[in-house]
């Protein structure tokens, strides 16, 4: 069953735009990731955020989670058209395998 | 350091024939993972395996699904025999610890079943 829906399915914006994708979570979590996947690839790790942090930061992506909401999301800055992917989050609960979102296509128009 | 291997990464069979998956992990990661992708979804888990012992199948449908990881390192999923709703990519993962943390994914099997 999927723990996380990311929102929106699909998203297309200009070079140079920033980018919002979110996440909501039904149950409890001890972390939750976001990870990347270009065409065809395997998936990539982008971010990890434990349960009790807020706000978290790697390069050009930025990372909140409310557990009061339930909710997570992921900001991409001054987007370039290498970001063009999908996105997914996965939440864990400390003691239970990832489960994944069905995952936001992003898509970044140069 | 050396990422997640898998092969074939493509494979294309008619159904109710088997096919077999192969994956090797990074070295000295004592998890390992299989997750079936279909198309426009996210990756489900199908087996968590912690060295050579099974952590979790529960979604793993095992009258027709089996996997192994002999010696703790390889591991081979296998499917026999295949219908049409196993067409998807079969993504091997790897991490050092289990359930937290990051996985490392390799590419991918695609499989098409016709």
């Amino acid at each position: 069953s999927q723990q996380g829906e990311e929102d929106p399915q699909a998203l297309s914006i200009q070079e140079g735009e920033n980018a919002t994708m979110n996440c909501s979570y039904k149950t409890s979590i001890n972390n939750l990731q976001w990870y990347r996947q270009n065409s065809g690839r395997g998936l990539v790790h982008l971010i990890l955020i434990r349960s009790n942090e807020r706000e978290k930061h790697s390069g050009r992506l930025r990372v909140t989670l409310d557990t009061s909401k339930k909710s997570s999301s992921l900001l991409i800055t001054a987007s370039r058209a290498a970001d063009t992917a999908s996105y997914f989050c996965a939440t864990d609960t400390g003691n239970t395998p990832l489960v994944f979102g069905k995952g936001t296509r992003l898509s970044v128009i140069a | 350091e050396a990422g997640v291997a898998q092969s074939p990464r493509y494979k294309i069979i008619e159904k109710r024939q088997s096919v077999a998956f192969w994956c090797n992990p990074i070295s000295g990661h004592a998890t390992l993972y299989w997750y079936q992708q279909i198309l426009g979804q996210g990756p489900k888990l199908l087996i968590q395996f912690q060295n050579n012992g099974v952590v979790d199948d529960s979604q793993l449908p095992k009258d027709r699904f089996s996997a192994e990881r002999l010696k703790g390192v390889d591991s081979t999923l296998k499917i026999q025999p295949a219908k049409l709703e196993d067409s998807a990519v079969y993504l091997c993962a790897s991490s050092p610890a289990a359930f937290s943390g990051e996985q490392y994914f390799g590419p991918g099997t695609r499989l098409t079943v016709t």
